[in-house]
């Protein structure tokens, strides 16, 4: 099993649509998590950190299951510009930057 | 505004030539890191530089070498190259402050 997985999409959605990704990681003593957001050919760059409670962005929400294990990402009111493919990012120890693991990303596609 | 910059976007070079990729980060960030992205595996780290001159080896760093001579400048060498290094390099920074890692905008690598 992959220490972080993510469902691969892509998920195709229309303008206005809300959608929901979900990516699992494999240790439980994982401490923090992150979404990072990667257009085509270009660097990823952290969209939102996940915090416990949940947190919320804008149209983007953030949440933390401990108990099964995997941080989930909500988009509402789709746009276009959100057609990009998202990073779901695991620190499995405190400061440790170089344990962070990446997983493969989601693809999604907003179409009108 | 943070910048982390890449000598090539592109490059093509031949089974066994010595490649060089630099990297250049403006943060002043103590950390440093060569990522390789291949379709369907994600970020996978090569080497993490935590201050200049001290290196610390990721998960797949056979067939790469590093240099930090520099606080801004992180070099990965490829001693000899092979096809299978064919990939997007991503060179990233990170303060130390919080987990944000800046990315570079890549160098897709052709080894042919």
């Amino acid at each position: 099993r992959k220490e972080v997985e993510q469902d691969p999409g892509p998920f195709n959605v229309p303008e206005g649509a809300t959608v929901a990704f979900n990516c699992t990681y494999s240790n439980s003593a994982s401490q923090s998590f992150f979404w990072y957001r990667q257009d085509c050919r270009k660097e990823p760059k952290l969209l939102m950190s996940v915090y416990s409670s949940g947190n919320e962005d804008g149209r983007f929400t953030a949440q933390l299951n401990r108990a099964s294990q995997y941080i989930s990402l909500l988009i509402r009111d789709s746009k276009l510009s959100d057609s990009a493919t998202y990073l779901c990012v695991v620190a499995p120890q405190p400061r440790g930057y170089n344990k962070l693991i990446f997983g493969a990303g989601t693809r999604l596609a907003v179409h009108p | 505004d943070v910048k982390v910059t890449q000598s090539s976007r592109y490059l093509v070079k031949r089974t066994g030539e010595k490649v060089f990729l630099e990297c250049v980060q403006d943060m002043d960030h103590e950390n440093m890191f060569w990522y390789r992205q291949d379709p369907g595996l994600g970020l996978r780290l090569i080497y993490f530089s935590y201050d200049v001159k001290m290196k610390e080896k990721g998960d797949i760093p056979e067939g790469y070498s590093v240099s930090r001579e520099k606080k801004e400048r992180f070099s990965l060498i490829l001693e000899s190259a092979s096809t299978n290094q064919t990939s997007m390099y991503l060179c990233a920074s990170l303060s130390g402050k919080s987990y944000e890692q800046y990315f570079g905008p890549g160098t897709r690598l052709t080894v042919t």
